[in-house]
């Protein structure tokens, strides 16, 4: 298979701190993860893209001093949401695509953010 | 630039019923389209994709056809079970330039009843 995990699954935090959410590829090495940003019955939206050692690439109206990506190896990816307020309480997925597979994505089971 | 339309849900419908999805998108060049699955507490998963023009996906009964002419990649299947019911993401896949990138629709939520 190809299986993505994401940790924690929700988090509660409070409003100035930071988050630090991890995003894994168990099985396989992922060149490129995804980071996505859903809103309640709203779509996924893209928010960066990661190649394993290399700077992550932003989506235009994404702020990368709030939304710090680090993708350190081939198998893991880490979103930190510094200085977190209410309004970036959301619902946060991963993806992972695996070499030499074209365009397909693998997606993690998201993890849910909530600032007070 | 890259966009996905679908019919809004929810979609309610009883045991082997049919189902149709509409999905429709505007992309410059030529995207491969997608149907993402997420049931409940869990992440996206593949349902089915089709690479270009005229190729139809399927899989587990689903099926969607890449209609150029109609910009369309509807989502059907013949007899739904309850097993079912979960939320469809219409995608589309388009290079940009600088990676290929995945443009998705609302998503569509079927619930189906005995």
């Amino acid at each position: 298979g190809a299986v993505v995990s994401q940790h924690p699954s929700w988090v509660i935090c409070k409003s100035g701190t930071s988050v630090k959410i991890e995003c894994r590829s168990l099985d396989f090495q992922a060149t490129t993860m995804f980071w996505y940003r859903q809103f309640p019955k709203q779509s996924l939206m893209l928010m960066a893209t990661s190649n394993e050692g290399s700077k992550a690439t932003y989506e235009q109206g994404v702020e990368k001093d709030k939304f710090l990506i680090n993708h350190a190896s081939l198998t893991l990816s880490t979103l930190t949401v510094t200085s977190a307020h209410p309004e970036d309480s959301s619902f946060y997925i991963c993806s992972a695509r695996r070499w030499g597979e074209g365009s397909e994505q693998y997606f993690g089971p998201g993890t849910r953010l909530t600032v007070t | 630039g890259n966009s996905v339309t679908q019919m809004e849900g929810p979609v309610t419908l009883s045991e082997e019923a049919f189902l149709t999805i509409n999905c429709t998108y505007t992309a410059t060049g030529y995207p491969s389209l997608f149907w993402y699955v997420q049931y409940p507490g869990e992440g996206l998963q593949l349902l089915l994709k089709a690479t270009k023009a005229d190729d139809k996906g399927s899989n587990k009964g689903f099926e969607a056809t890449y209609r150029k002419e109609t910009t369309s990649f509807h989502l059907e299947k013949g007899s739904v079970q309850v097993s079912d019911s979960a939320v469809y993401f219409c995608a589309l896949s388009a290079y940009t330039g600088t990676a290929s990138k995945l443009t998705f629709g609302t998503g569509t939520r079927l619930q189906v009843t005995l």
